[in-house]
């Protein structure tokens, strides 16, 4: 079955810095998603890409969609204090009616004040 | 819209015991997902639908049954509770790619 690689497992940077993660893959998807999960809640869609090369903003969050199809980064930049959580990339592999979505094991964000 | 909203929040079930995980979503979506999150892990599917009446496996289906006889509602049952069924669990609907996740559903099997 298809894998995902997700790094770093966890990360903690200082209020107002940047931040970057990825995911890779050894399998192409049609599409790449990038959820965030809050303690005892359920993950919320944040960014959704489409298209090979594809770069996509949200306010501070920016994703993309890598060129071979297998692989995505977010980038979080002036982190702040909510952005704490588990940030999970997503694959879809789109094929009739079988629409896969294959997880990524997440990364834990801590933001120290 | 509520969205996806799931029952019970919290529930433990000795060894053995039976159980119905409720899901239940009003935006009309056709597609349904169950999955489940072990601590650390990303999410497991556990069984999906594409519409009224069609259900098919996931990646870990075992010990786990389903029935989607309307959209609104898609119930996830397990009838004989093993240790290994503690997760939190998970249940999405999506128009198409996207997934739009319910709280969770936190099971203990003891």
């Amino acid at each position: 079955g298809q894998q995902l690689n997700q790094s770093p497992q966890s990360m903690f940077i200082q209020e107002g810095e940047d931040v970057s993660m990825n995911c890779t893959s050894s399998s192409i998807f049609n599409t790449w998603l990038w959820y965030k999960q809050d303690p005892g809640e359920g993950p919320v869609l944040l960014i959704a890409l489409y298209k090979a090369g594809e770069l996509t903003s949200n306010g501070r969050l920016t994703a993309q969609f890598g060129i071979t199809r297998k692989d995505s980064f977010l980038n979080i930049s002036a982190s702040i204090p909510s952005d704490v959580g588990i940030y999970f990339c997503a694959g879809l592999f789109s094929s009739g009616s079988a629409r896969q979505l294959t997880f990524g094991s997440g990364t834990q964000l801590t933001v120290l004040p | 819209n509520a969205g996806v909203t799931q029952t019970p929040k919290f529930r433990i079930l000795k060894i053995g015991q039976s159980m119905t995980l409720q899901c239940t979503q009003d935006m009309n979506h056709n597609y349904m997902y169950w999955y489940r999150q072990d601590p650390g892990m990303g999410l497991k599917l556990i069984y999906y639908s594409v519409g009224a009446g069609i259900t098919d496996k996931g990646e870990v289906p075992n010990g786990y049954n389903v029935s989607r006889s309307t959209t609104e509602d898609f119930p996830l049952r397990l009838e004989l509770a093993a240790p290994s069924q503690t997760s939190v669990y998970f249940c999405a609907s999506s128009p198409g790619q996207g997934r739009f996740f319910g709280p969770g559903t936190r099971l203990t099997v003891l």
